[in-house]
């Protein structure tokens, strides 16, 4: 079974520092892996989305990476805001699970000014 | 604008009186599913659908039916909602390349 994990589960940072989270999975039999933002007692939002066959997506001021040998990803939050304070998901999809998204319990970021 | 909408936004329900959370896509995707989300064990999948009349059990499917009589619509019926099911839901769609995109969210009270 397809385990995802986030390391750190909280992250506190001054204004205009760079942010790496990370995401580990156990199956490296992904389809897709997804990082998604959540506010407080809101939804998910998507951010970024790297299929099987990609190493890398970029969106503004994000970037993930996908090596799926060593099971990580990372998302780069470049010169952090404290917009950007939110819980922050990665989520896998499995070959073998289409259909069915197995999420990590996410890392909670705040930005200070 | 490309959506999922999930009704009501907020619900709160007596023990065992039967309620449905409805979920509507507009973006013609196959498949559709839903999670709840609860304090300490994060999102975990309920049901899934891969396309109309295709539905199967996730990893918390006890207590919950769903259909897919149309492709757009993927509701969740809680037949006789228990306190234990309290939680954040939510709908997600996909056309599996895609990515998922998600609803805002219902969250449930069971008194």
């Amino acid at each position: 079974k397809q385990e995802v994990t986030q390391i750190p589960a909280a992250l506190s940072v001054p204004e205009g520092e760079n942010l790496v989270l990370n995401c580990s999975f156990t199956d490296s039999a992904i389809y897709n892996l997804q990082w998604f933002r959540q506010d407080p007692g809101k939804g998910l939002t998507s951010l970024l989305l790297i299929q099987s066959s990609q190493r890398e997506q970029t969106s503004g001021r994000l970037n993930a990476s996908l090596d799926k040998s060593s099971g990580r990803s990372t998302l780069y939050i470049a010169a952090s805001q404290p917009g950007d304070s939110a819980t922050y998901l990665c989520a896998v999809e499995t070959t073998d699970s289409w259909g069915k998204l197995q999420f990590g319990a996410g890392t909670q970021v705040v930005v200070t000014p | 604008e490309a959506q999922v909408t999930q009704n009501p936004r907020y619900l709160i329900t007596v023990t065992g009186k039967k309620l449905t959370v409805t979920c509507s896509q507009n973006m013609n995707h196959e498949y559709m599913s839903w999670y709840r989300q609860d304090p300490g064990l994060g999102l975990r999948q309920i049901y899934y659908s891969m396309n109309v009349e295709v539905t199967d059990k996730g990893d918390v499917p006890e207590g919950y039916k769903v259909s897919r009589k149309e492709k757009r619509n993927f509701p969740l019926i809680l037949e006789s909602p228990s306190p234990n099911q309290t939680s954040l839901y939510f709908c997600a769609s996909s056309t599996g390349a895609s990515g998922y995109t998600f609803g805002s969210g219902t969250r449930l009270t069971v008194v």
